[in-house]
């Protein structure tokens, strides 16, 4: 499998309910990114978390990442329509160089 | 609250036809980067951009790009010789590495359609 890859590829939930994404990757990180995009536009950042964080909270959004599983996973809560995006994780691998390496993405879609 | 701009939103050009992406980064990032999506697929990574030269390319990367930083403001992209494959989206992100494990911003993308 490759550097970042989301589960699921599609998932579908009720207004209110919590939205859970997971990204999983290969090689060793500094830091794990999520972004947003709407179709067909750009793409937000969320939240970064680095590689000697486990959890992070920003708003309605919460992210844990486990090095040992090389994973990490994406909370939304209390989902609302505008959360409807597909989410990506994007790893940096290498400390100064700040490539960033996408996952295939999670099509999430909140149903009114 | 600062962003990154891109310019044209759209893009349509006949293939071999040479085109350039233009961004405008954050004022105060250092760093630069050109990403692209095909339509469908994941966004992959060009190239990246400091202290006026290439820090890193990509495979994709390859003789048919160039990139250029012009004035103190704009970040381009040139494809000398566009393919049918080159149809994308392209994204221009900036970050600020003087602050460490810093976030990457990106614009809201160039839609190039090579017919």
């Amino acid at each position: 499998s490759q550097q970042g890859e989301e589960d699921p590829q599609a998932l579908s939930i009720q207004e209110g309910e919590n939205a859970t994404m997971n990204c999983s990757y290969k090689t060793s990180i500094n830091n794990l990114q999520w972004y947003r995009q709407n179709s067909g536009r750009g793409l937000v950042h969320l939240i970064l978390i680095r590689s000697n964080e486990r959890e992070k909270h920003s708003g309605r959004l919460r992210v844990t990442l486990d090095t040992s599983k090389k994973s990490s996973s994406l909370l939304i809560t209390a989902s609302r329509a505008a959360d409807t995006a597909s989410y990506f994780c994007a790893t940096d691998i290498e400390f100064g160089n700040e490539k960033l390496t996408f996952g295939t993405g999670t099509r999430l879609t909140i149903i009114p | 609250e600062p962003e990154v701009t891109q310019t044209p939103s759209h893009q349509v050009t006949q293939m071999g036809q040479e085109v350039i992406l233009r961004c405008v980064p954050i004022s105060n990032h250092l760093y630069f980067y050109w990403y692209r999506q095909i339509l469908g697929q994941k966004v992959e990574f060009l190239v990246s951009f400091y202290n006026n030269e290439i820090s890193e390319k990509s495979e994709i990367f390859d003789d048919q790009f160039s990139v250029e930083r012009p004035d103190g403001s704009n970040f381009t992209l040139k494809i000398r010789s566009t393919k049918l494959e080159d149809s994308a989206m392209y994204f221009c992100a900036s970050s600020a590495p003087q602050v460490v494990f810093s976030e990457q911003y990106f614009g809201p993308g160039t839609r190039l359609t090579v017919t």
